[in-house]
């Protein structure tokens, strides 16, 4: 079945970029996507790209996507301390009508 | 619109207690799923809805958990009886259609059985 993967924890300093990768198997995927969590919160959608493009730019957040090696990142420009949170990678197969959700990388944030 | 509404937020119950979980998604949405999240296992599909019909359940666990969605304004996440083991946080999410398949989550249920 589908699996997606990304590591588990991220570490960075406040200024810096945090890059975050996440590898998939579905080749069938329609779309990509990243999910922030913030503490007792449920999953909010940041951005997401669709599977013909290459890259997706939106103010602080650049997603690229290599479909060949079917990996994805989220590179977060002058992170800081209030992007700490858990960051999901998903992706969907529109015809199956549900998407599949990697384990989360925890970004902290350190001042 | 007020997004997906969960109830109760947090659930403290004794094994062998039955337990329901309630969700309204947003208005307009034909897609409803469930999903369970814990540390050892992450974020888990537990069962989907399309126009209120279960879809695909196979992710719910056991047969002590049973989901149904009676209206398009309503479903519920019934476990019974409960164990410990099922303690974890429950979220409801819904979605308009298969187009984006961008998910709205709940703040969901934060379950903890003793």
């Amino acid at each position: 079945g589908e699996d997606v993967e990304q590591s588990l924890f991220l570490s960075v300093r406040e200024g810096d970029s945090s890059v975050i990768n996440c590898t998939y198997t579905d080749s069938s995927s329609t779309y990509l996507y990243w999910y922030k969590q913030e503490p007792g919160a449920g999953l909010q959608l940041l951005t997401y790209i669709f599977s013909n493009m290459d890259m997706k730019q939106d103010q602080r957040l650049t997603v690229l996507l290599n479909k060949k090696d079917k990996h994805l990142s989220l590179r977060i420009a002058d992170t800081q301390t209030g992007d700490s949170a858990i960051y999901f990678c998903a992706e969907s197969d529109t015809n199956a009508g549900k998407s599949t959700f990697g384990d989360g990388t925890t970004l902290t944030v350190k001042p | 619109d007020a997004g997906v509404i969960q109830s109760p937020r947090h659930e403290v119950t004794e094994m062998g207690q039955e337990v329901t979980l309630r969700c309204k998604p947003i208005s307009g949405h034909d897609y409803l799923f469930w999903y369970r999240q814990t540390m050892m296992r992450g974020l888990e599909l537990l069962i989907y809805f399309n126009n209120n019909v279960p879809i695909d359940d196979s992710g719910m666990p056991e047969d002590r958990f049973s989901a149904k969605m009676p209206n398009a304004s309503f479903s519920t996440l019934k476990i019974q009886p409960s164990e410990p083991r099922d303690s974890a946080v429950y979220f409801c999410a819904s979605s308009l259609d298969r187009g984006t398949g961008e998910l709205f989550f709940g703040e969901g249920s934060r379950l903890t059985v003793l």
